[in-house]
């Protein structure tokens, strides 16, 4: 199965300020079938990426996301108050589908 | 609008059994593959099953294989999850999702329910 790795781990930032956030896959991800969701504490993931690139509907255009084969991104231009999160990189490329294990943004 | 309700989390002792239900509406139900995530404690996000629209196919991670058995009633638009043998690595918040995108064992998720909380404990 494919092992997904994010970094960094925490990403300390104040509103405003541009996220960058990155998902490294063990082997390429067929089609660039690469997912970002956004979590926050009691609820459910929200999808916010698919296809690396594609924006989910309802997602804001601060969240973009690119990347192909083994490396991808996800960029929030500028954060929001509600943008504090944890977030995770999917890949279901390949079965079965794998979650990285997340990164949290959260105030500097 | 699309809605996933599970229920029938709670506490439970190590090798003792569980069934989770998710009843699904707004959507033809028969026609998506259904999954179930989970989300450990410290941890992050884990896929655990699948089975596809029909039923007639059903995937497993390799942490719950042989002791977790998905399964689906179309009829009454529900999706289960038989949870036995349960160990105090199983101690998750489990969601049910659907979405459109990818094959039944590995697909983007568009649709999340709200999660229940299974606590392995004794």
């Amino acid at each position: 199965e494919i092992v997904l790795t994010q970094s960094p781990g925490t990403l300390s930032l104040s509103p405003g300020e541009r996220a960058t956030l990155s998902c490294r896959a063990s082997q390429s991800v067929s089609s660039s079938y690469l997912a970002w969701y956004q979590q926050k504490p009691g609820q459910a993931p929200r999808l916010l990426i698919y296809g690396a690139s594609s924006r989910a509907t309802g997602i804001p255009d601060r969240f973009s996301g690119s990347g192909s084969g083994t490396d991808f991104t996800l960029t929030i231009s500028r954060l929001e108050p509600e943008d504090f999160a944890v977030y995770y990189c999917q890949q279901y490329g390949n079965s079965p589908g794998t979650f990285g294990p997340g990164t949290k943004v959260d105030f500097k | 609008e699309v809605q996933l309700l599970e229920s029938g989390g709670g506490l439970v002792q190590p090798g003792g059994s569980l069934r989770l239900s998710c009843a699904a509406s707004g959507f033809t139900f028969s026609n998506h593959a259904m999954s179930w995530v989970r989300r450990v404690p410290g941890k992050g996000l884990e896929w655990v099953s699948a089975i596809s629209g029909s039923g007639a196919s059903t995937y497993y991670a390799d942490s719950v294989k042989g002791r977790f058995t998905i399964s689906r009633d179309n009829s009454k638009n529900t999706l289960y999850l038989q949870m036995n043998s349960l160990r105090a690595e199983d101690t998750a918040v489990y969601f049910c999702a659907t979405g459109y995108r990818g094959t039944t064992s590995a697909m983007s998720f568009d649709y999340w329910g709200q999660g229940t909380l299974v606590t392995v404990s004794s």
